[in-house]
Formats: structure tokens, sequence, C-alpha cells
């Protein structure tokens, strides 16, 4: 079966330092794969997602992740945090009309 | 972008009652929209899945007489928690699936927080 790991549970960045948050997969086939952030109390929204391609992909808010078939991972990373960018951040992945698999997320706080 | 919304976005109910809680797609139509609970810092759970115009596909695990999903039409799709109790107490999200294939994505509604007492 599929499964998603995010090995951080909680990551503590000052605000201007770069980020990366890990993300690995198991799956027979490369997965879509997808970053969202969630605010307290908000839902999802979709940073960036990956299904063929470029392994490195753009997404909102400054985000970037790159896809690395041999290490079956989907780091996400950013070169400068803002105080804003404090939230919890979901990696999933998912197949053609499969449902997605959600990872235990890493909750990011950002110090001053 | 894809917009979804849920109504209502916080609810307080008593034990015992049922909760109706809607999603819809505002800027699009979906056929397929999904159903997810969340604990308090945990990820989320699926449910189920709401396919329009057909019956609502459920998780192992989650009881379909208490979850009553409904899809009537391609932009809205309603979770009735019918008799609630304290445990249902939870933040339910809900998304809607866009495109299909390689550019198949979901988007997310801001997710509806129920307090049973």
């Amino acid at each position: 079966a599929q499964s998603v790991t995010q090995p951080d549970i909680h990551i503590t960045v000052s605000e201007g330092a770069s980020l990366e948050l890990r993300c690995n997969y198991s799956y027979g086939a490369t997965p879509y794969l997808f970053w969202y952030v969630q605010s307290p109390g908000q839902g999802l929204q979709l940073l960036l997602k990956y299904f063929s391609g470029d392994t490195l992909v753009q997404g909102i808010k400054g985000f970037e992740a790159e896809f690395k078939r041999s290490q079956s991972s989907f780091n996400l990373r950013k070169p400068s945090v803002h105080w804003s960018d404090a939230a919890e951040y979901f990696c999933a992945v998912g197949f053609g009309n499969e449902k997605l698999t959600f990872g235990t997320g890493t909750r990011l706080t950002i110090i001053p | 972008g894809a917009v979804v919304s849920q109504h209502p976005s916080r609810v307080i109910c008593k034990s015992g009652t049922s909760v109706k809680i809607e999603c819809r797609s505002l800027d699009f139509q979906a056929t397929t929209m999904f159903w997810y609970r969340q604990f308090p810092k945990q990820s989320l759970m699926l449910m189920a899945t709401s396919n329009e115009g057909s019956k609502a596909t459920y998780e192992q695990g989650v009881e379909k007489d208490k979850f009553l999903i409904n899809h009537a039409s391609l932009t809205l799709s309603t979770l009735t928690v019918t008799s609630a109790h304290p445990e249902d107490s939870s933040f339910y999200i809900c998304s809607a699936r866009v495109g299909g294939g390689v550019r198949e994505t979901q988007y997310f509604g801001p997710g509806t927080r129920l307090l049973v007492l």
C-alpha cells in the first residue's frame, strides 16, 4: 500500500532563514505529488504539485519542491521564510483517480 | 483558481441532534468531492468519496448510516452527521477534484469545526 512519511513533526526556523521540509513516499510507480499548507483553523491550500516532467517544481508563495526518484522524495524548500509561513504543511501522494494519501504533517514555527 | 466553500464554518450542537455541512465548488463543476476528518494536531483522514448522482463510497471503518453524504448537483455535496455524539466533535474538511488524468488536483474547503456537547 502507498504511504507518505514526513519525518519532522515540528521545525523551528528563524525568519529569513532557508527552509526544507522532507517528504518520502512508498509507491509502486511514480505517483502524483502534492504539498499543501494549512493555517490554524483553516482548510488546505495547494502550494505546488508534480505530475511529470521537470523535477523541480515552482509553487506559490515562493516555495519550490524537487522530486528525486532515486530517493523517493519530494522535499519542499523556500530560500527565505517569512513569519506568515508559520503553518502546518502536508505532503500528499495520489495516482490517477485514486484517493490522496497524506503525510502526518510538519508544523513550522518561525522565530523573529 | 478553483474555490471551494463550506458552510457552516463552525457549529455547536447538542448530543443526539443531526448536523448538516455543505460543500460547494464556486467556480467549477465537480463530479467528485471528498470528505475528510481531522483530529487536533493530526493529518486528514478520508471518510468518503462523494460522486454526483450516485452513492458515496465510504472508507473502511466509517459508518455510512451515521455520516450521510448527498451529492445532488455538480457543485454541492452535503455531509450530515446524524445523532451526533461528543466523539464526533472534529474538524471536517471537504475537497473537490478538478481535471482529469495528469491534471487532476484536489482543492479544499476551509473546513467546518463541529463541537457536540
